[in-house]
């Protein structure tokens, strides 16, 4: 199956940092959502961002699909952005339609 | 839009018990997902219904595991009888067609 990569796995930065969180995915996508798992385990959606650029207040995101890969921004960073990012993605070629997830990127913001 | 509903949202059970999991998608979506997500296998498709039917279960575990949408707005995952391996946060989700997946808030299963 699809394979995907997040990088770093872990991240601490003081609060008003800026970040970059990437995603790298082994074949081509219909589908490509990030997600923020706060402390509390909910999995919020960020961006659904198959292809492109989007941009929402402080957060910021591309793929590139030609090139497998996805990266979110994160600028002035608050203690509040503390958790587990996810890229996931669907494969275009697969008869499945679920979400394969990466293994996340824990970002913590000190304050 | 209340988003998707899941109950209960904790389950403590003692290994051989059932137990039921819901889920209430949201309402105009015709894609339902569970998912589970552990510490070793992270976060990880079981089954996904398209318009009330199972599309894919090949990430159901084993057969004590079995998951129905009887209809557009409910849809259960069943596992009989319970093991403590499958502790774990099983979450449901729904999208339009294949459009953006909203999750969500999670059953946390404990199996004793």
């Amino acid at each position: 199956g699809i394979q995907v990569e997040q990088s770093p796995p872990d991240l601490i930065l003081q609060e008003g940092a800026n970040s970059t969180l990437r995603c790298n995915f082994s074949d081509s996508v219909n589908n490509l959502q990030w997600f923020h798992q706060n402390p509390w385990g909910q999995l919020i959606n960020l961006f659904y961002i198959p292809s492109g650029t989007k941009q929402n207040g402080r957060l910021s995101a591309t793929t590139v699909a030609t090139e497998r890969y996805s990266l979110l921004y994160i600028s002035s960073s608050q203690t509040t952005d503390s958790g587990v990012y996810f890229c996931a993605v669907v494969y275009s070629g697969g008869g499945a339609d679920g979400l394969t997830f990466g293994k996340g990127t824990h970002l913590i913001i000190q304050p | 839009d209340a988003g998707v509903i899941q109950s209960p949202r904790h389950e403590v059970t003692e290994m051989g018990q059932e137990v039921t999991l819901r889920c209430k998608p949201i309402s105009g979506h015709n894609s339902l997902f569970w998912y589970r997500q552990t510490m070793m296998r992270g976060l990880e498709l079981l089954i996904y219904f398209n318009n009330n039917v199972p599309i894919d279960d090949s990430g159901m575990p084993e057969d004590r595991f079995s998951a129905k949408m009887p209809n557009a707005s409910f849809s259960t995952l069943k596992i009989q009888p319970s093991e403590p391996r499958d502790s774990a946060v099983y979450f449901c989700a729904s999208s339009l067609d294949w459009g953006t997946q909203y999750f969500g808030p999670g059953t946390r299963l404990l199996v004793l």
